[in-house]
């Protein structure tokens, strides 16, 4: 039972344009959205996270997005940079338990 | 470095063998966690510590793997009788459970090989 989803399996973007990552969930007690990035060989790097409360939530280029009614998230990153070029993922949690990951997005950022 | 560190980063084991990583979370992190990632997945959730009480077990650690945060600090991950399908890399995590949301922040990882 896969409850956090990424169903974009890779996405490439141009330097300097918008990327947006997306994620699905199906549990409704989830209350605190994270996403990571991860270089290979590396562990995960927290990036930024989100409360159910909140539908958006900005730190840099980096902003994330929050639609409740439709259990989905979105992490936008403007301009992207080559060093983006990386493996995001999403997570879930319900009243501070463990985190819930998806399976991934490859980002690729080419000039 | 006050961040998670683990060790050892990468173990190569014959089929059968044991192993055991360590994980240093970051000082003052009460809680702790193990996730094990392989190829094309998300990390998948294994166990977690509360200081020195394991909270919680996924049902993929099977009683092949054994896991001990003794005195709340640092922890241990053994693996017994090794088998080839345990060839991941496995994450150790800390955090500082909070009312609001928990973030957790994850080590460099230990890739292991079972051949």
């Amino acid at each position: 039972d896969q409850q956090v989803k990424q169903n974009s399996p890779s996405l490439s973007v141009q330097e300097g344009r918008i990327s947006i990552l997306n994620c699905d969930y199906t549990n409704s007690m989830f209350d605190y959205f994270l996403w990571y990035k991860k270089y290979p060989a590396e562990g995960p790097t927290f990036l930024i996270s989100i409360s159910s409360i909140k539908d958006k939530n900005e730190d840099g280029r980096f902003t994330v997005f929050l639609n409740k009614s439709a259990k989905h998230l979105s992490l936008h990153i403007v301009p992207s940079q080559p060093g983006d070029s990386a493996v995001y993922f999403c997570a879930a949690s319900f009243n501070t338990d463990k985190l819930i990951f998806g399976t991934g997005t490859r980002l690729q950022v080419f000039p | 470095d006050t961040g998670v560190s683990q060790n050892p980063r990468h173990k190569i084991t014959k089929r059968g063998q044991n192993v055991t990583f360590r994980c240093d979370p970051i000082s003052e992190h009460n809680r702790l966690y193990w996730y094990r990632q392989t190829l094309g997945q998300g990390p998948e959730f294994l166990t977690y510590f509360q200081n020195e009480a394991q909270l919680e077990k996924s049902r993929l650690l099977s009683d092949r793997f054994s896991a001990e945060r003794p005195k709340g600090s640092f922890s241990t991950l053994e693996i017994q009788r090794t088998e080839q399908g345990d060839s991941a890399m496995y994450l150790c995590a800390s955090s500082v459970s909070t009312p609001v949301g928990n973030t957790i922040y994850f080590g460099e990882g230990s890739w292991l090989t079972v051949v």
